[in-house]
């Protein structure tokens, strides 16, 4: 059981936009620690996503985007393309300063 | 950028050791945290535990607490996992990942901004 809940899958077609959810609770993020995302490409290491919530590193297109509000979060992705096909992951803190994952969220590009 | 080699993973036994092993190269190594992550066979990631530049302050997992060692040599640019007494369910691909500091307003925070390949650990008699 994950500290953070993601829904385990979402889909869209090319071209669409899709969101996935990272909820926390008050020991977490809703105590404000901030939330990163990582996508994992099947078969590949992780790579780093949006950090501090809403940045994105040197590399990362603009389709994808972070937010936070609460005890959740959030990361868009628009002008979906098949290659963004991958598992995604949210992380952030616990009060006890632990780093804490999400279970992780398939997307599938139909 | 920074590059990240695992080495040391394999098979062993319940209640065995292994040592873990990650080459950095790129940057200089003792300026920044050190983590390890690990994904279990088709399961989500799981971080392990963490270690700062100076070594001086380390954090694990209530989950390898007591069983795993992290450490690191920045002489020789290499982050450890030293893991005892070792289950079944510490069978997984072990990460590991530079972190960087991301300045929140409650806090300072790290975030995992590159990954090694990872190395299998398999557990099992």
């Amino acid at each position: 059981q994950s500290v953070l809940t993601q829904p385990p899958s979402v889909s869209g077609a090319p071209g669409q936009r899709v969101t996935i959810s990272c909820t926390g609770r008050s020991s977490n993020i809703g105590a404000g620690f901030d939330v990163h995302w990582y996508q994992q490409l099947p078969g590949t290491a992780p790579k780093l996503l949006i950090y501090g919530n809403t940045n994105r590193p040197s590399g990362v297109p603009d389709r994808f985007s972070g937010s936070k509000s609460g005890t959740s979060a959030s990361l868009a992705i628009t002008g979906l393309q098949a290659e963004d096909e991958a598992d995604y992951y949210c992380q952030s803190y616990d009060n006890s300063l632990r780093r804490v994952f999400g279970g992780g969220t398939k997307l599938t590009v139909l | 950028e920074v590059q990240l080699l695992e080495s040391g993973g394999g098979l062993v036994q319940p209640g065995g050791s292994l040592r873990l092993s990650c080459a950095a190269s790129g940057s200089t190594f003792s300026s920044y945290a050190m983590n390890w992550v690990r994904q279990a066979p088709g399961k989500g990631l799981e971080w392990v535990s963490a270690i700062s530049g100076s070594g001086d302050n380390i954090y694990y997992a209530d989950s390898v607490k007591g069983r795993f060692t992290i450490s690191r040599d920045n002489s020789k640019n290499t982050l450890s996992l030293q893991m005892n007494s070792l289950r079944a369910e510490d069978t997984a691909v072990y990460y590991c990942a530079k972190a960087s500091l991301w300045f929140g307003e409650l806090m300072a925070q790290y975030y995992f901004e590159y990954w090694g390949q990872g190395t299998l650990v398999t557990v099992s008699s």
